[in-house]
């Protein structure tokens, strides 16, 4: 979407780190979010971090928040193969809608 | 025990048909979603229902109708189908407020 870019690719070798990044526009964002979807399956919703936060750890998941910069990332440590998907980042606007960026499509190599 | 259930899965029918996509959740949630995902992957909010009553709408055709029988379900009819049709829809619901949206399986709509 407009509002929230994303790069559109990442290779990274089985074991290393991933970092995805997303920048986002809409300053009133609350709650920004990382779905995960795998090929020809549904949206997965994996961690989300509310705008007063600047990072939150779930396992093997970070994701900082730099709301200054409108800057949210996704650090995947120890990358498996299990991890190869697109990775959407997505802002709430307002109560009700999600705006996606074009989503990030993660490619772990052996 | 499916959270967000989308029927059909897969939709292949002849342009100028009328089709139906069915969505149902069990997780207790008000608000629910319908998107679109084109072939280059990128996702679009169609329609929000909040407890049966319409809160979004995005400049969608109006060959699309939505229906919220209950706040269960939300239900994607399409008139007059046409070959730009051709996506991936997914059903999505979530709590009161900013809760996150949790989502279905999406339906795979192809017209021939």
């Amino acid at each position: 979407g407009e509002d929230v870019e994303q790069s559109l690719f990442l290779s990274v070798r089985e074991g290393d780190s991933s970092v995805i990044n997303c920048t986002y526009t809409d300053s009133s964002s609350t709650y920004l979010y990382w779905y995960k979807q795998e090929p020809g399956a549904g949206l997965q919703l994996l961690t989300y971090i509310f705008s007063n936060m600047d990072m939150k750890q779930d396992q093997r998941l970070t994701v900082l928040l730099n709301k200054k910069d409108k800057h949210l990332s996704l650090r995947i440590a120890d990358t498996q193969t299990g991890d190869s998907a697109i990775y959407f980042c997505a802002e709430s606007t307002n109560d009700y809608k999600l705006s996606f960026g074009a989503g990030t499509t993660v490619t772990v190599r052996a | 025990d499916t959270a967000v259930s989308q029927t059909p899965k897969y939709l292949v029918t002849q342009m100028g048909n009328d089709k139906s996509i069915k969505c149902e959740q069990n997780l207790g949630h008000d608000t629910m979603y319908w998107y679109k995902q084109d072939s280059k992957k990128f996702l679009k909010i169609m329609f929000s229902y909040n407890n049966k009553e319409l809160i979004i709408n995005e400049t969608v055709p109006n060959r699309f109708s939505p229906k919220s029988p209950d706040k269960a379900h939300l239900n994607l009819h399409i008139n007059s189908l046409e070959l730009g049709d051709s996506a991936v829809y997914f059903c999505a619901s979530s709590g009161q407020g900013n809760q996150p949206q949790h989502f279905g399986d999406g339906t795979r709509l192809s017209i021939l």
